[in-house]
């Protein structure tokens, strides 16, 4: 089975925090992705990675950067954790093996709160 | 502009019962993909069904149906015999192949509780 594990479940951060949200896929994905979820709004996509190193923003990605070093694993960083970044944060990741037809697979998610 | 649209924030449905949730898409690309996805209270999604644009069948995997519209650009999910644990959000999202394949868009979701 596809793996996604994201590194908290929970987690309370102080404003003006550095914050790293992690995410480790075990099945060889190029793609992996930062979602942030929020009521009335849906999935929003923050960041993408579809290679080591390489990243490309997504529709919200002010006051987020990424990290991928290895292929497994995906960094969300949030510089200065501020109240409005309380959100579910969610990864996925995905194989280009398909053109179209690979789902992407997701993390449990993590819920942050800023406080 | 949003590309993916589920006109239903909440349904409601007795056990047993079959739903559709409704999903209608815009895209000028020929080539593209429609998922649903299912949200419970728990937190993480998981992948129901999958439609190719070039499909000639109605995708279908186990209870979930997708009742596939190509020129009405509609791809709604039918749940049969709907059960408790089904009560969950339910999302809609296309990939096209123009442009970044990789990524999805996905629609607002719709709310979704079985009653016993």
């Amino acid at each position: 089975d596809v793996k996604v594990t994201q590194s908290s479940r929970y987690l309370v951060k102080r404003t003006g925090e550095k914050v790293f949200l992690e995410c480790v896929q075990d099945m060889d994905h190029e793609n992996m992705f930062w979602y942030r979820q929020d009521p009335g709004l849906g999935l929003r996509l923050i960041y993408f990675s579809y290679d080591v190193k390489m990243k490309e923003k997504g529709d919200i990605p002010e006051g987020y950067s990424v990290s991928r070093e290895k292929k497994e694993r995906f960094s969300l960083i949030l510089e200065s954790a501020s109240t409005n970044q309380t959100s579910m944060y969610l990864c996925a990741s995905s194989s280009n093996r398909g053109l179209m037809n690979t789902e992407a697979f997701f993390g449990q998610g993590t819920r942050l709160t800023v406080v | 502009a949003q590309k993916i649209t589920q006109t239903q924030p909440g349904m409601f449905v007795q056990e047993k019962e079959a739903v559709t949730l409704d999903c209608t898409y815009d895209t000028s690309d020929p080539s593209y993909g429609l998922f649903w996805y299912k949200q419970p209270s728990s937190g993480e999604m998981i992948f129901l069904i999958y439609q190719g644009s070039y499909d000639q069948q109605n995708a279908t995997e186990g209870r979930y149906s997708l009742n596939f519209q190509k020129a009405r650009k509609s791809a709604n999910l039918v749940i049969s015999a709907s059960q408790l644990g089904d009560s969950a959000m339910y999302f809609c999202a296309m990939r096209e192949v123009a442009g970044n394949n990789r990524k999805l868009i996905w629609g607002l979701g719709t709310s979704l509780a079985v009653n016993p």
